[in-house]
Formats: C-alpha cells, structure tokens, sequence
C-alpha cells in the first residue's frame, strides 16, 4: 500500500459526459501528480499542483482539468468525454519537488467511455 | 525536451534466468532515474533508483547503475521467478518536474 488513495476504482461512462477523479495523497506529501495511462500512448503525466498551486502542465486536454484543495486531496475533472478518453487515470504523490524524491503511485481509476 | 528510451518487448525468460532490461535516457542537467513496476491489475511501485552517476539503486535483487558517460540506466537481475513477471518502466526527474517515463517492458517469466 502506497499511502495514495484513489477513487473510484472503476468507472463507466457515456461519451459526452463528465467525471470526477479523486487523488488522497500520502499523509505530509505537498506534491500531486496525475497520470493516464493507455496502450497507445503509455504513461502521460498530465498535470502537477504542490502544496495547492498548478506546477507543470503535461499533455493535458483543455477538456480536463484539475485542482488541489487546502487538505492537499486533488480532483481531476474530465468533461466532453470521448471514447479515447477511457483509460487508467493515476495520481502520485511526493514530499516536495527535489529530483530524487520518490513519486508514490495510487493503484489508479479506470475510466471506461462507451 | 527530456525523454527515456526502453528496449521493446515483450521479454520472455525461463525461471532462473538472467535479465536486462536496457534503459537509456535524455536530459539535460543532472536528473534521478528511477525503475518502476506494474503488477498485473495494480498501480506503480517504485522499484530502486539512483540520484546521481555511479550510484548503483538495488531492491529486491535487482539492480541498475546510473551511467552518465552512456546516459543509460539498465536493469538487471541474476535469477528471475515467476512473480517477476510485470511491466517494468524506466523514468527520469529533475528537480520540480514530474516524472518521465519510458513506455515499458513487459517481462513474462516461465516455469
């Protein structure tokens, strides 16, 4: 157990709507990261907030957006969903942000568009 | 921009066999490289890492060797089981970036 909670584990949607996802971070990790993974384009990071500000962006979709809250637990929000979209959806977190921090992984969201 | 390379797999072994997994990297500054593995149905584990060239990260048998002067990060283990079998990723950080990582290696081990 990483000490990252996600949920929920699985979910099933209809193309054109939206979701939530839900990040619980290791207790006094500030970072937060989110991650999809499918098996065409392998882990992508998407975003990352530390200690509730946006950091770095990655390959995110202006239909996907995300924030990190006071009690450092994040939500990422996925709207206008299409079929591509279905995926492993991780959140990772760390302490801070120095380069040989350990990035722990949650055991993920599946998002299934039908 | 930074990026990490992986051997293609899938990579298909008999128990007790010896495995390399390579690894290389691209990256301007001095990043951490890190091995991580997916077990079937589960999310990411760290598996070793190594912050700076030279250091050699090792778990659980395994071992890697940051090696700047080939910018290469393999991994490597003298007698594989069974349960080893998953999807290994390599991956690199630098200081206030998220991890990049490499698309994996999925690695079978057969009794």
């Amino acid at each position: 157990d990483s000490g990252v909670t996600q949920t929920p584990k699985h979910l099933i949607t209809a193309t054109g709507q939206r979701v939530t996802l839900r990040c619980s971070p290791r207790s006094g990790d500030l970072s937060v990261y989110w991650y999809q993974q499918s098996l065409d384009q392998g882990l992508q990071f998407l975003i990352q907030y530390y200690n509730g500000e946006e950091r770095a962006k990655g390959n995110i979709l202006e239909r996907f957006s995300a924030q990190q809250f006071p009690d450092l637990h994040s939500e990422l929000n996925l709207s206008s969903l299409e079929l591509g979209d279905s995926a492993l959806y991780f959140c990772a977190s760390s302490v801070e942000q120095a380069a040989g921090n350990t990035i722990y992984f949650g055991e993920g969201s599946w998002l299934t568009v039908v | 921009g930074d990026s990490v390379t992986q051997m293609e797999g899938p990579v298909t072994l008999s128990e007790e066999a010896f495995l390399t997994i390579n690894c290389t990297y691209t990256a301007t500054g001095y990043p951490s490289l890190f091995w991580y593995v997916q077990y079937p149905g589960e999310g990411l584990q760290l598996l070793l890492k190594a912050t700076k060239a030279d250091d050699k990260g090792s778990n659980k048998g395994f071992e890697a060797t940051y090696r700047k002067e080939t910018t290469s990060f393999h991994l490597e283990k003298g007698s594989v089981q069974v349960s080893d079998s998953a999807v290994y990723f390599c991956a690199l950080s630098k200081a206030g970036t998220a991890l990049i990582f490499g698309k994996g290696t999925t690695l079978s081990v057969s009794s």
